[in-house]
């Protein structure tokens, strides 16, 4: 079943913060973070493991709630540059695919 | 370039004819992906390879469509009989072996897909 991505889209000025959220209705291994820029292939951006920490990435952060089958993608001081559609894409048990949701689209404006 | 690469780029088909697109994984990544993208949605899986090994398939997966990945190196994905419901972008992934740890899914690196237009 696809995971629910939250909201479906933000417009934010640069420099502002932004949270997007990914929920699933079964229980996860792990939540990989993606990002598509329009016409290019999904970039991948980090994976939260079942037992892991909260990995980050520059100013891209993102936690694992493992109760409650939810993650989040945090977006600190955003630049040009992070606009696009971020999806998260999560790994249940027995399964080796990914099963992405429907993505968050993100315009930084100047 | 190292990263993932697919052959074509465009294909623009007649409903009911065949198409096969290629994919070339990063060098040694033994895991293969094929997903499919329609406008304003994610990707959804096709199906998955370990080495040449075909070891799932979605049930979007119909019997038009078949993969190979003969000698476990470069995939091929095949539509026969094209319809216009086929019509979007094709994306393979790949990753190498996983490591230690609970997860059996390593990061997919994904290729720049391929946008099939049945007309």
């Amino acid at each position: 079943q696809q995971p629910v991505q939250s909201p479906q889209a933000v417009i934010l000025r640069e420099g502002e913060d932004a949270v997007i959220n990914c929920s699933s209705s079964k229980a996860l291994y792990s939540v990989h973070w993606y990002r598509q820029k329009h016409g290019e292939a999904p970039v991948f951006l980090m994976i939260l493991l079942k037992g892991g920490e909260q990995k980050g990435h520059e100013k891209i952060s993102a936690s694992f709630n493992e109760k409650k089958q939810q993650s989040s993608l945090y977006l600190t001081a955003s630049q040009l540059s992070y606009s696009g559609t971020y999806f998260c894409g999560t790994e249940n048990m027995g399964r080796r695919a990914l099963t992405f949701g429907s993505g968050t689209r993100l315009q930084v404006q100047p | 370039d190292t990263g993932v690469s697919q052959d074509p780029r465009h294909k623009i088909t007649k409903r009911g004819q065949n198409v096969t697109f290629r994919c070339d994984p990063i060098s040694e990544h033994n895991r293969l992906y094929w997903y499919r993208q329609t406008l304003g949605q994610g990707p959804e899986f096709l199906t998955y390879f370990q080495n040449e090994a075909q070891l799932e398939k979605s049930r979007l997966l119909s019997d038009r469509f078949s993969a190979e990945r003969p000698k476990g190196s470069f995939s091929t994905l095949e539509i026969q009989r094209t319809e216009q419901g086929d019509s979007a972008m094709y994306l393979c992934a790949s990753s190498p072996r996983p490591g230690l740890g609970p997860s059996s899914t390593d990061t997919q690196y994904f290729g720049p897909g391929t946008r099939l237009t049945v007309l």
